[in-house]
């Protein structure tokens, strides 16, 4: 059973545009939620995160947005950029489990110039 | 600190085999995962260590697979027999969990290719 679902295994976007990448999740004790960046041979890079208790984290050009009623939440690039081009992986932590991650299965992002 | 070292990087070994990988994490850090991604997934859990106790395994973790944090250190973690089902990226991650979460530090992982 798929926790964390990201439904779209890739995503191409304009230099400059933004870029949307989504995340669904069934579990309702997920309570923390983060956002990594993965390049090929290299490992998860942590982009951003956010906690159940806010709807909305801003680091620079990347903004995550979560919707607990729809146990929804998407990160916004803006301005995307080609060396933003990699997989992107949502991924859930639940009260009580350790801080024991669950991943979906990623997003490919590629960011044409 | 340069972060998590994970060693080696590329592993090939035949059927029936044992392997064994490191990790290094950050020196501060108080706990210590390691995770397994296959082709077209995202990582998956396998085991945790908060300083040197093993306090979570998976059921992904069968009884030919151990792992280890001496010290409270490095870890390893040890494949026996290896199977063709075990070729995966096995990525070591840590984070100092005391007064919040905030994420964790993965390595580059060891790739691990079972012919």
């Amino acid at each position: 059973d798929q926790q964390v679902k990201q439904n779209s295994p890739s995503l191409s976007v304009q230099e400059g545009r933004i870029s949307i990448l989504n995340c669904d999740y069934t579990n309702s004790m997920f309570d923390y939620f983060l956002w990594y960046k993965k390049y090929p041979a290299e490992g998860p890079t942590f982009l951003i995160s956010i906690s159940s208790i806010k709807d909305k984290n801003e680091d620079g050009r990347f903004t995550v947005f979560l919707n607990k009623s729809a146990k929804h939440l998407s990160l916004h690039i803006v301005p995307s950029q080609p060396g933003d081009s990699a997989v992107y992986f949502c991924a859930a932590s639940a009260r009580g489990s350790n801080y024991k991650l669950t991943f979906g299965k990623g997003t490919l992002l590629t960011v044409n110039p | 600190d340069t972060g998590v070292s994970q060693d080696p990087r590329h592993k090939i070994t035949k059927r029936g085999q044992n392997v064994t990988f490191r990790c290094d994490p950050i020196s501060e850090h108080n706990r210590l995962y390691w995770y397994r991604q296959t082709l077209g997934q995202g990582p998956e859990f396998l085991t945790y260590f908060q300083n040197e106790a093993q306090l979570e395994k998976s059921r992904l973790l069968s009884d030919r697979f151990s792992a280890e944090r001496p010290k409270g250190s490095f870890s390893t973690l040890e494949i026996q027999r290896t199977e063709q089902g075990d070729s995966a990226m096995y990525l070591c991650a840590s984070s100092f969990v005391q007064t919040g979460f905030y994420g964790y530090t993965f390595g580059s992982g060891t790739r691990l290719t079972v012919v």
